[in-house]
């Protein structure tokens, strides 16, 4: 069984499309991330979930928008997509603080052309 | 604010032969420190974690790493390393601050165990 499974692995889309990346887990974690892997290799958190309601936004654009409609999830919807964001989208979850270990999804492949 | 700095790029390393990846940090305040392993196509997976008491950390797949508070290092070692180790290392810190914590990673470090 997979821990924390995201969808879809791969996205292609053009510029300025909308478009969404969902997120689960199944191992009863509480707190939820999103984090942006860019083409460095940079990984840079974006937003983190606990109980569903949201505990870090990190500078984000607007255009992301986070929802968590439970625990076990944590979608996140990008509107007007730019070329900028084109990067590797991860999920992770972890029990409790950021500090306890952090599981995370495979990643999504965002590329827009 | 913190941050985190990873000295090496990509580090070659013959099989068996041991390996250090540096990784420094920056903060005002204490610090929670952390080593990630990514491997090719996957998303990350912690090796080891400092949070307090001995500053000699053992992880997993025989990794261990040493928190110097002078020298603000969490610098990560293998005796020997092996084909599978391949992969990128990450290096986070994470400032305590009672229940806001995040953690900032470094830019990584390519480790290429030569056969």
């Amino acid at each position: 069984d997979t821990a924390v499974s995201q969808t879809p692995k791969y996205l292609v889309t053009q510029m300025g499309n909308d478009k969404s990346i969902k997120c689960e887990q199944n191992l009863g974690h509480d707190t939820m991330y999103w984090y942006k892997q860019d083409s460095k290799k940079f990984l840079k958190i974006m937003f983190s979930y606990n109980n569903k309601e949201l505990i870090i936004n990190e500078t984000v654009p607007n255009r992301f928008s986070p929802k968590s409609p439970d625990k076990a999830h944590l979608n996140l919807h990008i509107n007007s997509l730019e070329l900028g964001d084109s990067a590797v989208y991860f999920c992770a979850s972890s029990q409790g603080q950021a500090y306890n270990e952090q599981f995370f999804g495979p990643g999504t492949r965002l590329t827009v052309l | 604010a913190q941050s985190v700095t990873q000295l090496d790029s990509q580090v070659p390393v013959f099989e068996e032969a041991p390996v250090e990846l540096r990784c420094n940090y920056s903060s005002s305040v204490s610090v929670y420190l952390f080593w990630y392993v990514q491997y090719p196509n996957q998303g990350l997976q912690l090796l080891l974690k400092y949070l307090s008491g001995s500053t000699l950390v053992k992880g997993i797949n025989g990794f261990e790493a040493e928190f110097n508070k002078s020298q603000t290092s969490f610098h990560l070692r293998k005796p020997s390393v092996h084909i599978s180790d391949t992969a990128e290392y990450f290096c986070a810190v994470s400032e305590i601050n009672f229940g806001n914590e995040k953690l900032t990673f470094g830019t990584g470090t390519r480790l290429t165990i030569i056969p």
